[in-house]
């Protein structure tokens, strides 16, 4: 089974920061890793798609990159409603999310 | 728009079968496949599986011995079964529309989700 971990598992920023998320796979998994967004009792948001397609409708400032084992999700200006859960999720052998890193207000 | 609307009990008791239906709206279940994820209160997402509108199927391993995935595309709808439930698989159950693009496989439409409480 592919494991997967985030780092770190929590953040604090500040409104117009830059904030880098991080995600690695126990093993190599090519560009199969798909970036989501959860906020408190909503159902997770797709916001990035292998490894570094901007799904439709989902802000610029949001970013994605990396291939193989380690892969980060970038928000380049952070916005009052990106405070969230962000997870990664593997789709190379059946599919493994991360436990999420949590983005809060500093 | 593609909308998912799960629907099911609310309340399991131990060592029954947990069973929910996801209706698909606004486009044919047909093309696509179609997942279950679930989330236990506080914690992350856990996929439970998927099936393609055709009935194959893909399990999470340490779920596979108890979960049933089945499609009903007359129906436009997919459901799934739990057997032997326990407290532990009390969470938030999720449906979502899974794309296979390319062999990229990423959920881009989901329910909103039911919570499934298991306790006597």
């Amino acid at each position: 089974d592919i494991q997967m971990t985030q780092s770190p598992s929590s953040l604090s920023a500040s409104v117009g920061d830059r904030v880098t998320i991080t995600c690695r796979a126990s093993q190599s998994i090519s560009s199969y890793l798909n970036w989501y967004q959860q906020k408190p009792g909503k159902a997770p948001k797709l916001l990035i798609y292998a490894a570094s397609s901007l799904q439709s409708g989902v802000p610029s400032r949001f970013s994605g990159s990396g291939s193989g084992t380690d892969f980060t999700l970038t928000i380049s200006s952070l916005q009052p409603e990106d405070f969230a859960t962000y997870y990664c999720q593997q789709s190379y052998s059946k599919s493994t999310f991360g436990p999420g890193t949590k983005v809060d207000i500093k | 728009q593609v909308q998912l609307q799960e629907s099911g009990p609310g309340l399991v008791k131990p060592s029954e079968t947990l069973s929910l239906t996801c209706t698909v709206s606004g486009g044919s279940i047909s093309s696509y496949y179609w997942s279950w994820i679930r989330q236990p209160p506080g914690k992350g997402l856990e996929w439970i599986g998927y099936i393609y509108y055709s009935g194959s199927t893909n399990y999470n391993p340490s779920l596979k011995s108890r979960v049933t995935i089945s499609v009903d595309t007359s129906k436009n709808q997919f459901s799934l079964k739990l057997s032997s439930v326990t407290a532990a698989d009390t969470a938030v159950y999720y449906c979502a529309r899974t794309q296979p693009k390319d062999y990229y496989y990423y959920m881009d439409v989901w329910g909103k989700g039911t919570t499934v409480t298991v306790s006597s």
